[in-house]
């Protein structure tokens, strides 16, 4: 079973940030949160990860809070090709695979 | 630009035929992934391999096989092919060691069984 929780649906005006909660009460201090998303009808494809800091690449930004139970992924200036299902995962660190993917959240970005 | 790529992205094979699905990737990455997608139940791994000929049986290898002779590449192998093996599936690669779920995937192909 995944270990988060994210809602199933969102909208976000084009121009506009996408802020992406995720749930993952029960993660453990060794356990790293990442980011991924799938645009129709292609592969999934890696946004960001973190362990407890904030973490910002060319894609988004990961602010997680303290306690590490939740987190947020923000896309700062969402545009259309950022519709996507997006998914929170919480892994291991020292894995070496076996992404578990939940049901994620349907991210349309509206113009 | 980095790449996985997979042999055909629409497949449609009969029952009780041998299916060999292909992915190559170009990033000299030791672990490979393949994984079924299906609604409702989102990506489920199949089998993966941290080296060459090396092998790992994921959460459902059942039905299926792998094949690594190459780096490069990783072969899933349906052996007799049945209608609820019917699915998107998806290869994937990672560096192992410092980001080793950072993985990159391929477009995926859309297996039909009939």
């Amino acid at each position: 079973d995944a270990k988060t929780t994210q809602p199933p649906s969102m909208d976000c005006a084009e121009g506009r940030a996408a802020n992406l909660p995720c749930n993952h009460s029960t993660i453990s201090g060794n356990e790293y949160v990442y980011w991924y998303r799938q645009i129709h009808s292609q592969g999934p494809q890696y946004i960001i990860h973190g362990l407890k800091n904030n973490e910002t690449n060319e894609m988004a930004s990961l602010i997680i809070t303290e306690d590490r139970k939740s987190s947020t992924l923000i896309l700062p200036h969402a545009t259309l090709r950022d519709t996507a299902v997006y998914y929170c995962i919480v892994i291991w660190g020292g894995s070496q695979g076996n992404l578990i993917f939940g049901k994620g959240t349907k991210l349309s970005v509206k113009p | 630009d980095v790449k996985v790529t997979q042999s055909s992205r629409y497949l449609v094979k009969r029952t009780g035929e041998k299916v060999f699905l292909e992915c190559v990737q170009d990033m000299d990455h030791e672990n490979m992934f393949w994984y079924r997608q299906d609604p409702g139940l989102g990506l489920r791994l199949i089998y993966f391999s941290y080296d060459v000929k090396m092998k790992e049986k994921g959460d459902i290898p059942e039905g299926y096989s792998v094949s690594r002779e190459k780096k490069e590449r990783f072969s899933l192998i349906l052996e007799s092919a049945s209608t609820n093996q019917t699915s998107m599936y998806l290869c994937a690669s990672s560096l192992r060691g410092s980001s080793p779920n950072e993985q990159f995937f391929g477009p995926g192909t859309r297996l039909t069984v009939l």
